[in-house]
């Protein structure tokens, strides 16, 4: 059973260009979460999703960016117009029931982003 | 606000020591509580976790963390660290009856001497 996938790995973007980030959940799992991870800081907890609804944003920043999953493919988190601040690992985890009680998040090994 | 705190950023261990790693969590309800490992170059695991029940939870790889309830703690131990340990160490909380995303901790870097 595959883990959860990312990619690219690595992206490498100059300010103003976009960003287009991927995630493939684990197989059976329906629920994806986006984390970002900027240097020498924990994670932070961006956006989660379910097959084509979004059932938390709070942590997304307003302005240039946006996630989605669709019902076939896999989790994208896009950011516009990348400043150099974005840069960061970004990680996906999913979980199969979404639950706060007893579920498990799994990661990805993240997508190291670099704005030039 | 929620948080999670880790005490140490840095640990330094010779091979054979004993590791205590400190976690603490600020959170008004009722949390389930993660400790996460990503060695280098790799992808988070989970090494164990706590959702009710016996406070003190064993994990993979001799691990095991205790769950305080009064002191807002969950502090990871292994009794005697090995140089395969070397990795950074993330201490994570959701709340039950929540979304279940995860508040995380900066993070604690784990280096074993051989």
């Amino acid at each position: 059973n595959a883990g959860v996938m990312q990619n690219p790995r690595h992206l490498v973007r100059r300010r103003g260009q976009e960003a287009r980030l991927r995630c493939s959940p684990m197989k059976g799992h329906s629920h994806v979460y986006w984390y970002r991870q900027l240097p020498e800081e924990g994670l932070k907890f961006m956006v989660y999703l379910q097959k084509e609804n979004i059932i938390d944003e709070s942590g997304m920043p307003k302005e240039r960016f946006s996630a989605e999953f669709p019902k076939e493919g896999p989790s994208i988190l896009r950011i516009q117009q990348v400043v150099r601040g974005d840069s960061a690992a970004y990680f996906c985890a999913s979980s199969p029931f979404g639950a706060g009680d007893t579920d498990t998040q799994y990661f990805g090994p993240g997508t190291r982003l670099t704005v030039l | 606000a929620q948080s999670v705190s880790q005490h140490n950023h840095h640990v330094i261990l010779s091979e054979a020591a004993s590791l205590e790693l400190g976690c603490n969590y600020s959170y008004g309800g009722t949390v389930n509580l993660f400790w996460y490992v990503q060695y280098p170059g790799q992808h988070l695991q989970l090494l164990l976790k706590y959702f009710s029940g016996d406070p003190l939870v064993k994990g993979i790889k001799g691990f095991e963390a205790e769950f305080i309830k009064s002191k807002f703690s969950f502090n990871l131990r292994k009794p005697s660290v090995q140089w395969s340990d070397t990795a950074e160490y993330f201490c994570a909380v959701n709340l039950k009856g929540s979304q279940g995303n995860l508040i995380f901790g900066k993070g604690t870097k784990l280096s074993v001497k051989p």
